[in-house]
């Protein structure tokens, strides 16, 4: 298995610009989500889904925006890049009823 | 609401000295309570998990943690620091909303070792 895996592993965006971070399993986790992760604030969820077809908000939801149409894929989508957006993203997947969250390697990614 | 408190940005300690990293979490119920581990420029990966079964829970690489109720604490110890050790420690609290699984993070503690 290949776990969690995210892409592309760095990204720079320019304000207003738009693009997807892909996030794909293999391990039939029907539960997946989105963190970011900032200095000195941990990781804060964004979207997560818990199961294909149901997407839900998170801590911070604004600027971004997921679908889950397979098991497998969960994409997160920024609209109108921000510098405020410039971060760590980390997916993560979970199987329904379990406790240890899979994490992905990351996508880190600079807003200018 | 659930929260979690870590007590240290930043922790130092020696090779072969003990390790604690200290973690407070608040919760309206019996909580779930892991730690989570990140090595430099990699992902988190699961250390140990409290699940309300035995108070005491060892993890992977020699690492345990205590749930204490009274305390609202859930520290994480190690006998003796390895090198291999550094790196970044975070104290999760999992928790049910609306039927839907949520974590909270704490801000997490970062372990330097010294040689």
């Amino acid at each position: 298995n290949a776990g969690v895996t995210q892409t592309p592993k760095f990204q720079v965006l320019k304000t207003g610009q738009s693009m997807t971070l892909q996030c794909a399993q293999d391990m039939n986790h029907e539960y997946m989500s989105w963190y970011r992760q900032d200095p000195g604030m941990g990781l804060r969820l964004i979207h997560y889904s818990v199961g294909a077809g149901i997407t839900d908000q998170g801590e911070v939801p604004n600027g971004y925006n997921v679908s889950r149409s397979t098991t497998e894929d969960f994409p997160l989508r920024l609209l109108s890049a921000a510098p405020s957006q410039t971060s760590v993203y980390f997916c993560a997947s979970m199987p329904g009823g379990g406790y240890e969250q899979y994490f992905g390697p990351g996508t880190r990614l600079t807003v200018t | 609401a659930q929260s979690v408190t870590q007590l240290d940005s930043h922790v130092s300690v020696s090779e072969g000295t003990p390790v604690l990293l200290r973690c407070n979490y608040s919760s309206s119920y019996s909580p779930s309570l892991f730690w989570y581990v990140q090595h430099p420029n990699k992902g988190l990966q699961l250390l140990l998990k409290y699940t309300s079964a035995a108070t005491l829970v060892k993890g992977i690489n020699g690492f345990e943690a205590e749930f204490k109720k009274s305390e609202t604490s859930f520290h994480l110890t190690k006998p003796s620091a390895h090198m291999s050790d550094a790196a970044e420690y975070f104290c999760v609290v999992r928790y049910l909303n609306f039927g839907n699984e949520k974590l909270t993070f704490g801000t997490g503690t970062r372990l330097t070792i010294i040689p």
